[in-house]
């Protein structure tokens, strides 16, 4: 049965810096893994989809990473900025087309 | 010009009710799920339906039962309600869940309150 973690589950830093997401799942067995963005009583909003074939996506301040192997993933955002305040979810396609959801990382940037 | 959209977005009701959520995609996608986020802010698949086919049908109670009138839409209705069940409860579509480029695109949720 595959489990997502993603680590930290809550992080604070202030306005500009460089931050990390992590996500970590147990069977490598999958089609793709995507981040998602959930705002504050919102639905979630596709950020990157990297296919199981590729190591990393990007767009505008956005890099995601994968290793399959060793069941990883990252998402880095680059000068953080108050607006990028929300809840992000890492998610991982596998077999009968489920998507498997970590719990999120919280994210909090600070003016 | 909401891609997916859910109905009600809040619903508060007493135990024992039977009551049901809507949800429609103007996508044009093949493929519409259900999701429960609970207070853990734990998002898990209920159901999943194709074509208005069910091909998903996780661990959940046959008090939940999901109907697909037509491929752009899929609801969500539950009998018998129970405090346990109080949730957010997410729509989302895809295009076709067989591609590795397959995104889905999640409705705002319905906030669901037993009492």
């Amino acid at each position: 049965k595959q489990e997502v973690t993603q680590i930290p589950a809550a992080l604070s830093v202030p306005e500009g810096e460089n931050l990390v997401l992590n996500c970590s799942f147990t069977d490598s067995a999958i089609y793709n893994l995507q981040w998602f963005r959930q705002d504050p009583g919102k639905g979630l909003t596709s950020l990157l989809l990297i296919q199981s074939s590729q190591r990393e996506q990007t767009s505008g301040r956005l890099n995601a990473s994968l290793d399959k192997s060793s069941g990883r993933s990252t998402l880095y955002i680059a000068a953080s900025q108050p607006g990028d305040s929300a809840t992000y979810l890492c998610a991982v396609k596998t077999s009968g087309s489920r998507l498997t959801f970590g719990e999120g990382t919280q994210l909090t940037v600070n003016p | 010009d909401t891609a997916v959209s859910q109905t009600p977005k809040y619903l508060v009701t007493q135990m024992g009710n039977d009551k049901s959520i809507k949800c429609e995609q103007n996508l044009g996608h093949d493929t519409m799920y259900w999701y429960k986020q609970d207070s853990k802010k734990f998002l898990k698949i209920m159901f999943s339906y194709n074509n208005k086919e069910l091909i998903i049908n996780e661990t959940v109670p046959n008090r939940f039962s999901p109907k697909s009138p037509d491929k752009a839409h899929l609801n969500l209705h539950i009998n018998s309600l129970e405090l346990g069940d109080s949730a957010v409860y997410f729509c989302a579509s895809s295009q076709d869940l067989a591609l590795s480029t397959d995104t889905q695109y999640f409705g705002p949720g319905t906030r669901l309150t037993v009492l």
